[in-house]
């Protein structure tokens, strides 16, 4: 079982819709949890990043932890065709992150 | 957010000569820098982890006598890919932490490395 899992997709949504990203973690030992966004070719960049079970919201973003269920997710409102990248989930243990496959996202127009 | 730069951004190389990457923090002091590989569609693998002024500890199943990792300042680490061979074509990121924001993590742009 890998420490991480993300669904790989592809997802397609129209611009406007909520989008939901999940990951699910096998290790209750993780205490951090990272949103990043990576466009083609480019490195990653940290979108959000929580600790704590619950909500925390960035303008569009939210992140949502459930520590019991082993289960984070992000949302994304009022989705643009900016928002088309990977978006990797992160979990941070002893020393290094943890990343899942990266879910490839496009927003249509 | 912290900037991390990567040079150079693309390389293409022949089979059998190493290659230096460089990474560097722009505008924070990393204590600790972290090397990963990305395949196509598929998400980072850490290769190795350096801390600035020691030996860097390398992921199972990463040749450290391949992949060579300085992390000589606080500003400035390198991955040396000697002897490279065509498998070794990747898109290679490096990720720093400064002392402060412990958990929180700066990525490099990356750079593909195409060995003919």
């Amino acid at each position: 079982q890998k420490e991480v899992e993300q669904d790989p997709g592809p997802l397609s949504v129209p611009e406007g819709a909520i989008v939901s990203l999940n990951c699910t973690y096998s290790n209750s030992a993780f205490q951090y949890f990272m949103w990043y966004r990576q466009y083609s070719r480019k490195g990653p960049e940290l979108l959000m990043y929580t600790y704590s079970s619950g909500n925390k919201e960035d303008g569009r973003f939210t992140a949502q932890v459930d520590k019991s269920s082993k289960y984070i997710s992000l949302f994304i409102r009022d989705s643009q065709p900016s928002d088309s990248a990977t978006y990797l989930c992160a979990i941070k243990g002893a020393q290094k992150l943890v990343f899942g496959q990266g879910t490839r996202l496009t927003i249509n127009p | 957010g912290a900037v991390v730069s990567q040079h150079p951004s693309r390389v293409i190389c022949k089979s059998g000569t190493s290659v230096k990457i460089e990474c560097r923090s722009l505008d924070f002091q990393a204590t600790t820098m972290f090397w990963y590989r990305q395949f196509p569609k598929q998400s980072l693998m850490l290769m190795a982890t350096s801390n600035e002024g020691s030996k860097a500890t390398y992921e199972q199943g990463v040749e450290k006598d391949k992949f060579l990792i300085n992390h000589a300042s606080l500003t400035l680490s390198t991955l040396t890919v000697t002897s490279a061979h065509p498998e070794d074509s990747s898109f290679y990121i490096c990720s720093a932490r400064g002392s402060e924001g412990y958990n929180e993590q700066f990525f490099g742009p990356g750079t593909r490395l195409t060995v003919l």
